[in-house]
């Protein structure tokens, strides 16, 4: 298994601009997180799917930020417009609901900075 | 509010030196403890502690858990340079909005 698949991998755009990240979970994990990461502020929670529906998105900063899941396969986080205090890491993770074992699984992030 | 507390939040050791970090929690319908290693990119996974007083181990890397005081240690013996990471901490709580939730971390950076 290729693990958790997330693109692109590092993202610099300007103040303004969509930015639109993607992510594709471990065939079989029916959850699937979006985290962001920062030195100011750890790791935080965003949104999370479960079998493709939005379960909590209060970690969503504030409007700009969207996240969908079309399919079991695929999740989008997109931020429009893009401000520089977005600029961080955005891991994304899937598991298998239910599973006592190893938790989540990390995808190897995407690194956006904006301008 | 549920919250995850790690110390220290950074830690500076020299090769073979042993190491202890803490996680204390405050959470309801606690299920789970993770703890994950972080070095580059996303983090990886080393423990989940359910139960209290009993110690997982692999290698140099050992975790107990404490659900009475509601805590959690990580343990590294003989440290090495590629011990050097954040270590995150995450209690697992599936019936709250969050089910994850992490502490901010402690940076080990263990030196020659």
């Amino acid at each position: 298994d290729a693990g958790v698949i997330q693109s692109p991998r590092h993202e610099v755009t300007e103040m303004g601009q969509e930015v639109t990240l993607r992510c594709k979970p471990i065939s079989g994990h029916n959850s699937l997180f979006w985290y962001r990461q920062t030195m100011m502020r750890g790791l935080e929670l965003l949104i999370y799917f479960n079998n493709n529906v939005p379960i909590d998105d209060s970690g969503m900063p504030e409007d700009r930020f969207s996240a969908k899941m079309p399919n079991a396969s695929f999740s989008t986080l997109k931020i429009q417009p893009s401000e520089p205090r977005d600029s961080a890491v955005y891991f994304c993770a899937s598991r298998l609901t239910g599973s006592h074992n190893g938790g989540y699984t990390f995808g190897s992030g995407t690194r956006l900075t904006v301008v | 509010e549920d919250k995850v507390v790690q110390s220290p939040l950074s830690l500076v050791v020299h090769e073979g030196d042993t190491v202890t970090l803490n996680c204390s929690y405050e959470v309801t319908n606690f299920r789970s403890l993770l703890w994950y290693k972080q070095e580059k990119k996303a983090p990886t996974f080393l423990f989940m502690l359910t139960s209290s007083g009993i110690e997982k181990k692999s290698g140099r890397l050992s975790s107990i858990l404490d659900k009475k005081e509601l805590f959690s240690i990580l343990n590294i013996t003989a440290t090495q340079t590629g011990d050097s990471a954040i270590y995150l901490c995450a209690v697992h709580t599936p019936y709250n909005n969050n089910d994850m939730r992490f502490g901010a971390g402690t940076r080990l950076t263990v030196k020659p």
